[in-house]
């Protein structure tokens, strides 16, 4: 059984705290290791799509390292606002003719 | 295109009827799938299509659960005989191969 754990599984912060969160997954048989951001209501949405080892992304406040040798990756938000949060989910695909497996996600809460 | 459409939003059924739900996905997309989200957990995976062929059932799709896509285009999933342990979230996803993964909003099950 595949396993992608996510951890803290909660977090509140304060409006301008930077904060990271981390993804772990298996490290055999990586294909892809994706980020979404889930608000309430609303369909998930693709934050980054990461498939080398080493992969760095950003976009805007929030950015995304990968490690697949040790199968962890990392999401940061730098200055974080109330608009952030949101429930942040990580999902490894294991092959190109995989599915998604899911972690159970971070749920980030930002105060004014 | 305006995304992956599912329908209805919200559902609630006594326990024992039969309810479909619908998705439709993003027209060049060859990939649909279906996943389902319960309360602390993240989605996990039931089926997917490649095209009109569903390639992949998991352990968690009972023969109570079927799901179609006629004609590689729109897919709907059936739940016959809900039992109160249905009530979840519904998420449906399409994708071109292994790329590009969108989800829709999801079905909110409730069985009462």
């Amino acid at each position: 059984i595949l396993n992608v754990e996510q951890s803290p599984q909660s977090l509140h912060v304060q409006e301008g705290d930077s904060t990271n969160f981390t993804c772990s997954f298996p490290s055999s048989n990586f294909y892809a290791l994706h980020w979404y951001r889930w608000e309430t209501a609303k369909s998930p949405e693709a934050l980054f799509v990461m498939t080398l080892n080493g992969d760095e992304k950003k976009k805007g406040r929030i950015s995304a390292t990968l490690n697949t040798k040790e199968g962890y990756s990392y999401l940061y938000i730098k200055g974080s606002q109330p608009e952030d949060s949101a429930t942040y989910l990580c999902a490894f695909l294991g092959g190109s003719q995989g599915n998604l497996i899911f972690g159970k996600g971070t749920k980030l809460s930002v105060k004014p | 295109d305006t995304g992956v459409s599912q329908n209805p939003r919200h559902k609630i059924t006594k326990r024992g009827q039969n309810v479909t739900f619908r998705c439709d996905p993003i027209s060049e997309h060859n990939r649909l799938y279906w996943y389902r989200q319960t309360l602390g957990q993240g989605p996990e995976f039931l089926t997917y299509f490649q095209n009109e062929a569903q390639l992949e059932k998991s352990r968690l799709l009972s023969d109570r659960f079927s799901a179609e896509r006629p004609k590689g285009s729109f897919s709907t999933l059936e739940i016959q005989r809900t039992e109160q342990g249905d009530s979840a979230m519904y998420l449906c996803a399409s994708s071109m191969d292994s790329h590009g993964y969108t989800f829709g909003s999801g079905t909110r099950l409730t069985v009462v």
